[in-house]
């Protein structure tokens, strides 16, 4: 089993649709959640940063985590054509530095 | 204002060469990461690295491997012998202290493919 999982998708919907994204984990140890993007060729963007459990708004954005339930997700409202891209989630421990753990990503298709 | 600079971003080796690839960190960011992307597979750790020290070498294969950051100069990952396996996108990220947080500045990456 893998410490994180991601659906890959490829997930496809219409402009202007809310996007759910989630992901799974197995290591109860960790503290800090984020959300990259990554266009395609291109190197990961941090979208999202949430420390433990809790809500987090940016813009069109919010992330959540859940972790008795070991889930988060991050939602997009208002999708736009140039949010198509893969969204990759990844997790780490307190004192582990940059060592982050990244699930599989989802590919997102935002269609006008 | 330049970001993460990786460079070759593209490579390509035969079996049994050697593969160098180079990153140079974000303007005052002094620790340095390397992760390999797989086909159809997520970022996977593989090295840690401060000036002139290596913090974290867990997700490093052991054999053929090997990462270093000068006092001065980029850092360095380089793949010894290389094989069809080693094929894939290399990013490199930076941060500005040892993060706690995850909060990493990812490059664009280097793409080996090995014929």
């Amino acid at each position: 089993q893998k410490e994180v999982e991601q659906d890959p998708g490829p997930l496809s919907v219409p402009e202007g649709a809310i996007v759910s994204l989630n992901c799974t984990y197995s290591n109860s140890a960790f503290q800090y959640f984020m959300w990259y993007r990554q266009y395609s060729r291109k190197g990961p963007e941090l979208l999202m940063y949430t420390y433990s459990s809790g809500n987090k708004e940016d813009g069109r954005f919010t992330a959540q985590v859940d972790k008795s339930s070991k889930y988060i997700s991050l939602f997009i409202r208002d999708s736009q054509p140039s949010d198509s891209a893969t969204y990759l989630c990844a997790m780490s421990v307190d004192n582990q530095g940059g060592k982050l753990i990244f699930g599989q990503g989802t590919e997102l298709s935002v269609k006008p | 204002n330049a970001g993460v600079m990786q460079n070759p971003r593209h490579l390509v080796r035969r079996r049994g060469q050697e593969a160098r690839l180079r990153c140079s960190p974000m303007k005052g960011h002094s620790h340095v990461y390397w992760y390999r992307q797989l086909p159809e597979e997520g970022l996977k750790f593989m090295v840690y690295l401060q000036k002139e020290n290596i913090i974290d070498e867990s997700g490093m294969p052991k054999e053929r491997f090997s990462a270093e950051f000068p006092k001065e100069g980029p850092s360095i990952l380089r793949i010894q012998q290389v094989v069809r396996g080693d094929s894939a996108a290399y990013f490199c990220a930076s941060s500005p202290q040892g993060s706690g947080t995850g909060e990493l500045f990812f490059g664009e990456g280097s793409r080996l493919t090995v014929l």
